[in-house]
C-alpha cells in the first residue's frame, strides 16, 4: 500500500524559504495527483496545493504568490517550497495523494512540524 | 470564498450512541464533500468521500449523506476507537476549505 513521508528542516527563519519533500513508497507517482496540506496551531487545516505527475500544478489562491510545487518522478518524490515565511506559517505540514474525481486526500503522510523563528 | 461550518464544535457521547455531525457549505459544492477523522498526534484519515461513499477499510458504522448545502456524518454506534476530531472538506472550489472540526469526547 502507498505510504508517504515528509522530510525537511523543522526550523526556518522568518523571510526565508520553507522546503519540504514527500517520498512515496509502495506505489508510483505516475497517473496520480499529489498534494500538500498544513495544520496550523489551534488545529485548523489549510489546503496548500496539488499537482499531477506531469507537473501541472494547482495552488490555493491565498498562498499562490509564495508556493512552488514540483515533482521528481525518478525519485518518487514531490516537493513544496513556501517563500517569505513568517510566524504565521508555523504548522504541521502533510503531504497526501489526491484521488480523482471527488479529490479527497488519501492517504496522508505522518506530518512534519515546521517552526518559523529566528 | 466557500465557508464550511461544522456543528457542533464538540460533543460528549457514550459507547453505543448514535452520533451525527453536520457540515454546511456557504454555497453550492455539488457532491464534493469529504469527511476525515483525526486522532491526537496523527494525520487525518479519510472516512467518506463524494458526500456518501465509504472509503475502503472504514467500518460500516460510518455513513455520509446530503447534498449542498447540508451534509451529515453519522456514526451509528460509537465505539471506543471513534473518540476523535472529525473534519469535513469541500473539493469543489479552488480553496478546498476544511470545516473547523468537531471533537467527539467521552461522556
Amino acid at each position: 500500500q502507498v505510504e508517504l513521508q515528509e522530510s525537511g528542516p523543522g526550523l526556518v527563519k522568518p523571510s526565508e524559504t520553507l522546503s519540504l519533500t514527500c517520498t512515496v513508497s509502495g506505489g508510483s507517482l505516475s497517473s496520480y495527483y499529489w498534494g500538500w496540506i498544513r495544520q496550523l496551531p489551534g488545529d485548523g487545516l489549510e489546503y496548500i496545493g496539488y499537482m499531477y505527475d506531469s507537473g501541472s500544478v494547482y495552488y490555493n489562491p491565498s498562498l499562490r504568490s509564495r508556493v512552488t510545487m514540483s515533482v521528481e518522478t525518478s525519485k518518487n518524490q514531490f516537493s513544496l517550497r513556501l517563500s517569505s515565511v513568517t510566524a504565521a506559517d508555523t504548522a504541521v505540514y502533510y503531504c497526501a495523494r489526491v484521488i480523482p474525481p471527488a479529490m479527497p486526500f488519501d492517504p496522508w503522510g505522518h506530518g512534519t512540524l515546521v517552526t518559523v523563528s529566528s | 470564498d466557500i465557508q464550511m461550518t461544522q456543528s457542533p464544535s464538540s460533543l460528549s457521547a457514550s459507547v453505543g450512541d448514535r452520533v451525527t455531525i453536520t457540515c454546511r457549505a456557504s454555497q453550492t459544492i455539488s457532491y464534493y464533500l469529504n469527511w476525515y477523522q483525526q486522532k491526537p498526534g496523527k494525520a487525518p484519515k479519510l472516512l467518506i468521500y463524494a458526500a456518501s461513499t465509504l472509503q475502503s477499510g472504514v467500518p460500516s458504522r460510518f455513513s455520509g449523506s446530503g447534498s449542498g448545502p447540508d451534509f451529515t456524518l453519522t456514526i451509528s454506534s460509537l465505539q471506543p476507537e471513534d473518540f476523535a476530531t472529525y473534519y469535513c472538506q469541500e473539493s469543489y472550489s479552488s480553496l478546498w476549505t476544511f470545516g473547523q472540526g468537531t471533537k467527539v469526547e467521552m461522556k
